[in-house]
């Protein structure tokens, strides 16, 4: 079975701080993707960036960057320079076949002004 | 234009009574996606349409779930016989195609509760 694990229900940090959440997975197969979404209260989900794993190249988005560490099956998201905006809950996702996405339970991250 | 929307936002209901929860996706995808979300919980994958086929059902929590999609759009998720613990926020999501390199797009959700 394929298993998403994030080991930090909360996090905290100041404005303009650079934070990371952690992610570890497991899967049999050799090509998947695997996504980290941010859910505000308004309960949208919201794809915040993805990695291929068949690329050795860590994805980045703006502000956002992952660590891909395939051997050890990590994927972390950093956030640099954080905004009151990115108060939410994050999700990290396997995408399991072709079909469905498997998450992990969330940390919930909290910006302080 | 529009996004992937769900009707209603909310809904309250009786154990015992049924529930038709509606997703309408983003216009022209044919993949639809259907998550279950419980209480500080991550999403639970559900059942997926491949255009109106749906290949696997086996999410499905049990025999008291259901879900059709007809003409390539619009999906319902029924739930009959509601118990308690079938209170939760229901998550639909669309992609353009079906596989891998395509982004899901996901609605607001419906959060069901199950007095």
């Amino acid at each position: 079975a394929q298993t998403v694990t994030q080991s930090q229900p909360e996090m905290s940090v100041q404005e303009a701080e650079t934070v990371t959440l952690s992610c570890t997975y497991d899967t049999s197969e050799n090509n998947y993707y695997l996504f980290w979404y941010k859910q505000p209260p308004s309960r949208q989900m919201i794809l915040v960036i993805r990695q291929e794993a068949y690329k050795q190249q860590n994805a980045t988005e703006n502000r956002f960057s992952v660590n891909f560490q395939k051997a050890a099956k990590s994927f972390s998201l950093k956030i640099s320079d954080s905004q009151l905006g990115d108060t939410a809950m994050y999700f990290c996702a396997l995408l399991q076949g072709a079909q469905k996405l498997v998450f992990g339970q969330g940390t919930r991250l909290t910006i302080n002004p | 234009g529009a996004g992937v929307s769900q009707s209603p936002s909310n809904k309250v209901t009786e154990k015992g009574k049924d529930v038709e929860l509606r997703c309408d996706p983003i216009s022209g995808h044919t993949a639809l996606y259907w998550y279950r979300q419980r209480l500080g919980q991550g999403l639970e994958f559900l059942i997926y349409f491949q255009g109106n086929s749906a290949p696997d059902k086996s999410g499905l929590p049990s025999d008291r779930f259901s879900a059709e999609r007809t003409g390539e759009s619009v999906s319902t998720l029924t739930i009959q016989r509601t118990q308690q613990e079938d209170s939760a926020v229901y998550l639909c999501a669309s992609s353009l195609y079906f596989g891998q390199g395509y982004e899901q797009y996901f609605g607001p959700g419906t959060r069901l509760t199950v007095t």
